[in-house]
């Protein structure tokens, strides 16, 4: 079976540009989780949906970043204007209905803006 | 508010030694306790979990971890570590009764030496 799919894996960009980060869940998983993993703050929970519909985004940063999950297969995380500070690795991970605490994460996308 | 808090960021020990990882949680409800383990340019994996059934939970890997209410512990352990478990390992608590919406605690990086 095919895990959670991130795209890209690497993205390298400069400051005040728009960054899309993509993902696509397991078939059949209907939460779905942005995490954003840096050396000075650790993994931090960004956003959670349940069935395409954001429960807490109480994580997101700041105005400039936003989610969205238009359907059941994929989900979007975007940064308008990028800065530097927000350089990290993201994460999308997807859980099974009561499946409890068994996420499972995609490779992660590494966001550098300079 | 539910966290988790891992002493020490670094754990280095030789193979065949004991691996302990430490885990100390804080949590107002019966918590629901997690351990991942992280693999370098990887995606966080579930090594093991506590849901309130039996207090000592094995995992994959021959890991194990025991849930001590007293100490509000969930210490992580390996009778005999292997080169290929070094890695990072994080510790995570549930932030809702779903037991799906996870905070995870700053890793600890264990380091095998031959």
């Amino acid at each position: 079976d095919a895990g959670v799919i991130q795209s890209p894996r690497h993205e390298v960009t400069e400051m005040g540009q728009e960054v899309t980060l993509r993902c696509k869940p397991i078939s059949g998983h209907n939460s779905l989780f942005w995490y954003r993993q840096t050396m000075m703050r650790g993994l931090e929970l960004l956003i959670y949906f349940n069935n395409n519909v954001p429960i807490d985004d109480s994580g997101m940063p700041e105005d400039r970043f936003s989610a969205k999950m238009p359907n059941a297969s994929f989900s979007t995380l975007k940064i308008q204007p990028s800065e530097p500070r927000d350089s990290a690795v993201y994460f999308c991970a997807s859980i099974k209905g009561q499946n409890t605490g068994e996420l499972f994460f995609g490779e992660g996308s590494r966001l550098t803006v300079l | 508010a539910q966290s988790v808090t891992q002493l020490g960021s670094h754990v280095s020990v030789s193979e065949g030694a004991l691996v302990l990882l430490r885990c100390n949680y804080s949590s107002s409800v019966p918590p629901y306790l997690f351990w991942y383990v992280q693999y370098p340019n990887q995606g966080l994996q579930l090594l093991l979990k506590y849901t309130s059934a039996a207090t000592l939970v094995k995992g994959i890997n021959g890991f194990e971890a025991e849930f001590k209410k007293s100490e509000t512990s969930f210490h992580l352990t390996k009778p005999s570590a292997h080169m290929s478990d070094a890695a990072e390992y994080f510790c995570a608590v549930s932030l809702n009764n779903a037991g799906n919406m996870l905070t995870f605690g700053g890793g600890t990086r264990l380091m095998v030496k031959p």
